[in-house]
């Protein structure tokens, strides 16, 4: 079935530095690509939508600038976060697409997640 | 817009016994409906799907939902469970057509010996 590698499963910045998530779809070509977060004991908060080529698309309420998001292949999404703060501090979760070209495609597949944690 | 309610927020249940986790929806069109599992710091892995025919879904781990649309429902259901059912479940849906998954509040599972 449909793997997504997600990568780190956990790192640890100081405040102001920027931090990189890299998220994988293994052996499928992933058009769409998502970004939550989750706090903890909560459901997930979709940050935004990306699509192989173009720019993401931001939930409101989501800063751009701080949350980069880049999707230059169709197995390959990053998220960046710029100068973290410890409010950043989250569970980031992607998430990948591909229908097949119809209804029994894979749907959607989540990668393992990632702590990062803002000292 | 879609939107996906989680009745119980935790669910208690002893070992070898029973359990619904309910689930209900609101859309103006057709749906595609999945319950998710998550443990402890991992991502969400897939227990099940509707996308269309029979509305009784079988799953993993002995997990079956039934999709009723009058009732707008996909309630998850396990004859018996086991200590390592313990976990946050979810359910989600997206309309046929749409990119957005959209969430459930989550429902904790918690398996007493």
């Amino acid at each position: 079935g449909a793997v997504v590698s997600q990568h780190p499963s956990w790192v640890i910045c100081k405040s102001g530095t920027s931090v990189k998530i890299e998220c994988r779809s293994l052996d499928f070509q992933a058009t769409t690509m998502f970004w939550y977060r989750q706090f903890p004991k909560q459901s997930l908060m979709l940050m935004a939508t990306s699509n192989e080529g173009s720019k993401a698309t931001y939930e409101q309420g989501v800063e751009k600038d701080k949350f980069l998001i880049n999707h230059a292949s169709l197995t390959l999404s990053t998220l960046t976060v710029t100068s973290a703060h410890p409010e950043d501090s989250s569970f980031y979760i992607c998430s990948a697409r591909d229908w097949g070209g119809g209804a029994l495609g894979y749907g959607y597949t989540f990668g393992s997640g990632t702590r990062l944690t803002v000292v | 817009a879609q939107s996906v309610t989680q009745l119980d927020s935790q669910v208690p249940v002893f070992e070898e016994a029973p359990v619904e986790l309910r689930c209900n929806y609101s859309s103006s069109v057709s749906v595609y409906l999945f319950w998710y599992v998550q443990y402890p710091n991992q991502g969400l892995q897939l227990l099940l799907k509707y996308l269309s025919g029979s509305t009784l879904v079988k799953g993993i781990n002995g997990f079956e939902a039934e999709f009723n649309k009058s009732q707008t429902s996909f309630h998850l259901r396990k004859p018996s469970v086991h200590i390592s059912d313990t976990a946050e479940y979810f359910c989600a849906v997206t309309e046929q057509g749409a990119q957005k998954l959209v969430f459930g509040q989550g429902t904790r599972l918690t398996i007493n010996p």
